[in-house]
């Protein structure tokens, strides 16, 4: 099964853009990527996911390398309560989500 | 409504009493899954049930006991726990793969139980 890589931490500024990398070298071409956070004493919550080219919503963009085995959550004007935990997940068939460790966002006022 | 509700929200038991933990979701979601997740650690899948059949067990031990009377509640029983079960359990639903087009649906989580076993 294809495995994610991602920094432990990060750190970034209120109203500063925060780019959030995964590495995914072993991924398939099928495989979608997804992005989910956790913030504090809460459940995971979806963010975005893609499959080859990028996509944009209303919380983030999620840019994929042209090779795919590489991705980068945008978060274009970072707040506090962006604080959390951000997961990459490649998942396993339809209905399984295996969490890696992610990386835990920090905001600074 | 976008909401997928857990109780109780905190729960303490002893290692030889029976207790559930409960999730409710009204999406109309037929995929209902639960999830382990130690401090300081990532969440692990448990089982998943779609249509009210259990799909997926993780190798879950036995004193786990999941339950899906119909499909907007699901049980885990809990009987016979160890300390090293004390965690936070995650419910989760989504529609079924194939509904909306996608090869995996966005699972929508509950705030989960935090369970201590003493």
């Amino acid at each position: 099964d294809a495995k994610t890589t991602q920094p432990n931490s990060m750190e970034s500024n209120e109203e500063e853009p925060v780019h959030l990398p995964c590495n995914h070298s072993t991924i398939s071409g099928t495989d979608y990527i997804h992005w989910y956070r956790q913030l504090p004493s809460q459940g995971p919550e979806y963010v975005i996911h893609g499959l080859t080219s990028n996509v944009n919503n209303r919380m983030a963009s999620l840019a994929i390398a042209e090779d795919r085995k590489s991705s980068t959550l945008i978060l274009h004007r970072a707040t506090l309560r962006d604080a959390a935990v951000y997961y990459c997940i490649l998942p396993q068939g339809a209905q399984k989500l295996v969490f890696g460790q992610g990386t835990r966002l920090t905001i600074n006022p | 409504d976008t909401e997928v509700t857990q109780t109780p929200k905190h729960l303490v038991m002893g290692m030889t009493n029976k207790k559930s933990l409960k999730c409710e979701q009204h999406m109309g979601h037929r995929a209902m899954y639960w999830y382990k997740q130690k401090a300081k650690k990532p969440p692990e899948l448990m089982f998943v049930y779609s249509y009210e059949k259990l799909s997926i067990n993780e190798s879950v031990p036995s004193r786990f006991s999941p339950e899906c009377p119909n499909s907007s509640l699901l049980n885990l029983h809990l009987h016979a726990l160890q300390p090293e079960d004390s965690a936070l359990y995650l419910c989760a639903s989504s529609q079924l793969p194939g509904t909306s087009g996608r090869s995996t649906d966005t699972q929508y989580f509950g705030p989960g139980t935090r369970l201590t076993v003493l």
